[in-house]
């Protein structure tokens, strides 16, 4: 089976701008989260999704923003970047979305802001 | 509020030698652990995870951990470390109210020297 795939796995962008990151969950898997991985702050939870629902959501700014399409492939967009939007976006997928499930993750995208 | 810490920032062990990376955490309710690695460049891999039922679990690549209920502890070990072994280690729980969020501590080189 596929692992979960993420794309781009690099991106660069200005200040402002807006970000688009792809993730494509293991085939047969329903619940797919996302996280931000920086140097300082480690890795933080920014939401999940379950059958195109937000079902949980971290501590981030409305500016991050997420949806789940009928097939569990996910996006997620930040708008209006800033500098410390630099950070490594993993993507993970589990199977029934439930607390004993194991979250698989993906390669993940590099954003840069400049 | 729940949290994972790692005490240790990084862990060097010559090869052959056990190893053994420290996890404690706090959650309410009965706590489900888990294990990832990451390699340079990589996302995370998963090792092993904690459930239920016998406090010693076995994973990958020779990997294992021990569940302490009294301690709060989730220590991941390894009887003979591989050069290989080399990557950062993370310990993260979730509890049965967090179905897509995962905790995570902030982390643990481990080097294994030849």
């Amino acid at each position: 089976k596929a692992g979960v795939t993420q794309t781009p796995r690099y991106l660069i962008k200005t200040r402002g701008q807006q970000v688009t990151l792809s993730c494509s969950p293991i085939s047969g898997h329903r619940s797919v989260s996302w996280y931000q991985q920086t140097p300082g702050q480690g890795l933080q939870f920014l939401f999940e999704y379950f059958s195109e629902t937000q079902r949980n959501k971290g501590n981030f700014p409305g500016r991050f923003s997420g949806r789940q399409f009928s097939n569990s492939r996910s996006e997620m967009n930040v708008s209006t970047l800033e500098l410390g939007d630099s950070a490594l976006y993993l993507c993970a997928s589990s199977l029934r979305g439930t607390s004993t499930d194991t979250q698989y993750f993906g390669p993940g995208t590099r954003l840069t802001v400049l | 509020a729940q949290s994972v810490a790692q005490p240790e920032d990084q862990v060097n062990v010559a090869e052959g030698n056990p190893l053994t990376v420290k996890c404690t955490y706090s959650v309410s309710g009965n706590p489900y652990l888990f294990w990832y690695v990451q390699y340079p460049n990589r996302g995370l891999q998963f090792l092993l995870k904690y459930i239920t039922g016998d406090n010693l679990v076995k994973g990958s690549y020779g990997f294992e951990a021990e569940f302490n209920k009294s301690q709060t502890s989730f220590h991941l070990k390894k009887p003979s470390a591989l050069v290989s072994d080399s990557a950062l280690y993370f310990c993260a729980v979730k509890n049965a109210s967090n179905t897509g969020k995962l905790i995570f501590g902030q982390g643990t080189t481990l080097q294994v020297k030849p």
